[in-house]
Order: structure tokens, then sequence, then C-alpha cells
């Protein structure tokens, strides 16, 4: 099945400065790819999502970027704020006659510091 | 703003016992997930509806967890008996359905087995 690995496990940026965590899949059929923020004791969140036909997308402070080649896609947050920390995850999903289901990552659990 | 409910948000009981969790999606999303999200890990799929049928139930452990969604709306996931290493989030997903992706997550429910 899909496999997918993210990195790095911890980071720490201070505020202001920008903050990128890398993920890896293993299955060329996933064609779907989000991720997702996930405060304390709460539901993951979808914050931005990319789709195997694109190369880039971005919204306000948020990027990602998809590299079907390789099979890595990045999440890049700019101008980083206290607010923004979390634990954050990247997900691939199956193709869809397995359900779309998503194959997530263990996790990015980020700290900006004022 | 249309959000995934589930309830309770924390369960606390003694192993061997039964718990039951309740999830009712986004009115008119189709496809239904359940997610085990250990401490520390990423979300992993238990079971996947589609309107009411199941489509992928292959990494729920059936000898002890069951799932349902009768009218093809809300769900129950209820195990029996709860064993220690069932502590964990119980999350809930929904999608609308078709080639929409989108998959959006509830509050989670965090069980503790004693």
């Amino acid at each position: 099945g899909e496999n997918v690995e993210q990195h790095p496990s911890t980071l720490s940026v201070q505020e202001g400065d920008s903050a990128v965590i890398k993920c890896t899949y293993s299955d060329s059929a996933s064609n779907y790819f989000p991720w997702y923020k996930q405060e304390l004791g709460k539901g993951p969140q979808l914050i931005i999502d990319i789709r195997s036909n694109v190369g880039e997308k971005k919204d306000q402070r948020i990027a990602v970027t998809l590299n079907k080649t390789a099979k890595h896609f990045s999440l890049h947050i700019t101008e980083t704020q206290p607010e923004d920390s979390a634990v954050y995850f990247c997900a691939a999903s199956t193709p869809p006659n397995s359900g779309y289901a998503l194959n997530f990552g263990k996790g990015t659990s980020l700290l900006v510091t004022p | 703003e249309a959000e995934v409910a589930q309830s309770p948000r924390y369960k606390i009981t003694e192993k061997s016992q039964a718990v039951a969790f309740w999830c009712d999606p986004i009115s008119g999303h189709a496809t239904l997930y359940w997610y085990r999200q250990i401490l520390g890990q990423g979300p992993e799929l238990l079971v996947q509806f589609q309107d009411e049928s199941v489509v992928d139930d292959s990494q729920l452990p059936k000898d002890r967890f069951s799932a349902e969604r009768l009218k093809g709306v809300d769900s129950t996931l209820k195990i029996q008996p709860a064993e220690l290493g069932d502590s964990a989030m119980y999350l809930c997903a929904s999608r609308a359905g078709g080639p929409i992706n989108e998959q959006f997550f509830g509050p989670g429910t965090r069980l503790t087995v004693l």
C-alpha cells in the first residue's frame, strides 16, 4: 500500500521566518495531496491541497509544491506567526477504486517563537 | 459553516467494557471515514462507507470493532471489549463523494482505556 514519509518531525522557527515541511510517497497512482493542521485536542483541519495535474498552489502565506517524478511534495509557510504553531500532516489519497482514503505522514510539530 | 459532529468528545472506560462513538457528517456527504490516531502519529483508516455500504474495512479489527451507517447519514463505531491498546483519538471524516477529494474531519473522540 501507499507509504507516506514526512520530515522533519519537529521544527522550531522564529516569528517571521519561513517553514518548510517535506513529504514523499510511494504509490505513483496517488493523485491528491492535502495538508492538515492539527491543534492540541482538535481534529485535523484542511489548510491546502494539490492535485497531480498541478505543480504548485498558493493561498496567502501557505504554498504547496508537487514533484510527481520524484514523488515528493512540500508545504511552505512564509512570515510565520505564533498561531501557526501546531502539528502539520501531509497525506496522499488512494486512487478512486480505493475510495480516496488518505494515507498520512507521521506529522511535523511546528513551534513558532515570538 | 458545515462541520462534522462527533460525540462524546472524551471517553474513559475500563478494559473489557463496551464503548460506542457517534459521527454526523456534513449534510449531503456520501462518503464517511473512521480513522484512529495514536498519540504522536498520523490518522490511520479503520473503515470507509459510501452511503450505507462499507467500501473498505480491511484495517478494522473485526473481532472487537464494528461500524454501521444504517441510513447512509450518521454512523456509529463500537468497540467490545475495549483493550488497553485501543486508547487513541477516533476521528470521523466526510467527503462529498464522486471526484471531489476534500475530506473534512470532526473534533474526534479521545478514548482512554484503563
